[in-house]
């Protein structure tokens, strides 16, 4: 079945540093994947797509990089800071239909 | 503010009874979703319309859950009986079909808590 795998443990970093979550998927052969950030009680937010055809993609302190091979993605935020705490979410399209499947999610707290 | 706009944001209620909820998207947005999200967990599919037309429906809906997008701009999503298990957050969200990103914008949900 197709699965969608996130770190389901919070992750805890010092500010300043970088924070690096990981997003694993089997049975997709995703075209593009997206990362979005979902605040407490908000709904979520995008942030980037890479497309399969991307190794990197960079947006301010944002990194994402796609491994069609490994089935994996991962971001990157670098210097980070108190305001980046939040729960980070990657998701991808099933199929041809346009539904967007999302991973469970990776709580971030980075702590001044 | 032209964003997703959900309502109401909070709705309590008791077992067996039913609920709507509805959503207002982006106007020049034909794809119209919604999804449902427990603690902990991330969003979890509903449905989805593009204009009126329902084009999937997750086989987790029971028959309880209905959506409609009458004149393919707003949606409701109503539950009927609501069990203690339908406790959620109903979020909505839309894209554009032609935008090749199809990245969705997220209302703020709509909070459920059945009694």
């Amino acid at each position: 079945s197709q699965k969608i795998e996130q770190n389901s443990e919070a992750l805890n970093i010092q500010e300043g540093k970088t924070a690096t979550l990981t997003c694993n998927y089997t049975n997709y052969s995703p075209a593009y994947l997206q990362w979005y950030r979902q605040d407490p009680g908000r709904g979520p937010v995008f942030l980037l797509l890479i497309r399969e055809n991307e190794k990197e993609k960079r947006k301010e302190r944002l990194k994402v990089t796609f491994d069609t091979t490994l089935k994996q993605s991962l971001f990157h935020i670098t210097a980070s800071q108190p305001a980046d705490s939040a729960t980070y979410l990657c998701a991808l399209l099933s199929g041809n239909t346009g539904k967007l499947i999302f991973g469970q999610g990776t709580t971030l707290q980075v702590k001044p | 503010d032209t964003g997703v706009s959900q309502n109401p944001r909070h709705k309590i209620t008791k077992r067996g009874q039913n609920v709507t909820f509805r959503c207002d998207p982006i106007s020049e947005h034909n794809r119209l979703y919604w999804y449902r999200q427990t603690l902990g967990q991330g969003p979890e599919f509903l449905t989805y319309f593009q204009n009126e037309a329902q084009l999937e429906k997750s086989r987790l809906l029971s028959d309880r859950f209905s959506a409609e997008r009458p004149k393919g701009s707003f949606s409701t999503l109503e539950i009927q009986r609501t069990e203690q298990g339908d406790s959620a957050m109903y979020l909505c969200a839309s894209s554009h079909r032609l935008v090749y990103t199809g990245e969705l914008f997220f209302g703020e949900g709509s909070r459920l808590t059945v009694l």
